[in-house]
């Protein structure tokens, strides 16, 4: 079955740091996608991307985060300064479709 | 608000018990429900789904769920567990239609299961 990779598998930063979480989707999908989970918690839904732009967002996603697809095939997520609740586990999905979502191993945010 | 309910938080079995974990949803319109799995280590993989049709789904590894559009639920099944079926269960709706939107997640049910 095809896979989503994530990079890197933890990542560890200090508070006020920039960090870029990297995806890597499913090479003929359309529809990209970030969660994360605090732990503990639900997995929440942060953006939604489809054709070089945001189709949506929620309200976690602030002007602290931005997404990019930069190439064509990586598909990042920015925070720009981190804060301690940024800690979470950062999942990248993708789509083709009106199918399921596909979802990455996820990426490890440790903020300090 | 739309919003999905999994009102088990950690379920432990025996092997060869039967399953049942429960999952009701509130979402306006049409809509589209997934049960994930999480094994330990692992990443979120889809058990099954429902988009439209027979309200009763089959998914992998034996597991199945129906879909009870009166009591705005999707309960997940399975007539006899393994210890390998330890994990994670999230359920989780998005609108109908074409299902490009965004997943709204359950907190998640942990299954224990002892060998």
């Amino acid at each position: 079955e095809p896979e989503v990779t994530q990079t890197p598998s933890h990542q560890v930063t200090q508070m006020g740091q920039e960090v870029i979480l990297r995806c890597v989707p499913i090479s003929n999908h359309l529809y990209f996608y970030w969660y994360r989970q605090i732990l503990g918690q639900k997995v929440e839904f942060l953006v939604s991307f489809y054709n070089n732009e945001i189709s949506e967002k929620s309200e976690i996603f602030d002007d602290q985060f931005s997404v990019e697809r930069p190439d064509g095939s990586n598909f990042t997520l920015k925070i720009r300064s981190t804060k301690l609740e940024d800690s979470a586990m950062y999942f990248c999905a993708s789509q083709i479709g009106a199918q399921r979502q596909y979802f990455g191993p996820g990426t490890r945010l440790t903020v300090l | 608000a739309q919003s999905v309910s999994q009102h088990n938080h950690h379920v432990i079995l025996s092997e060869a018990a039967s399953l049942e974990l429960g999952c009701n949803y509130s979402y306006g319109g049409t809509v589209n429900l997934f049960w994930y799995v999480q094994y330990p280590g692992q990443h979120l993989q889809l058990l099954l789904k429902y988009f439209s049709g027979d309200p009763l789904v089959k998914g992998i590894k034996g597991f199945e769920a129906e879909f009870i559009k009166s009591k705005f639920s999707f309960n997940l099944r399975k007539p006899s567990v393994q210890w390998s079926d330890t994990a994670e269960y999230f359920c989780a709706v998005n609108g109908g239609g074409g299902s490009q939107g965004n997943l709204i997640f359950g907190k998640g049910t942990k299954l224990s299961v002892k060998p």
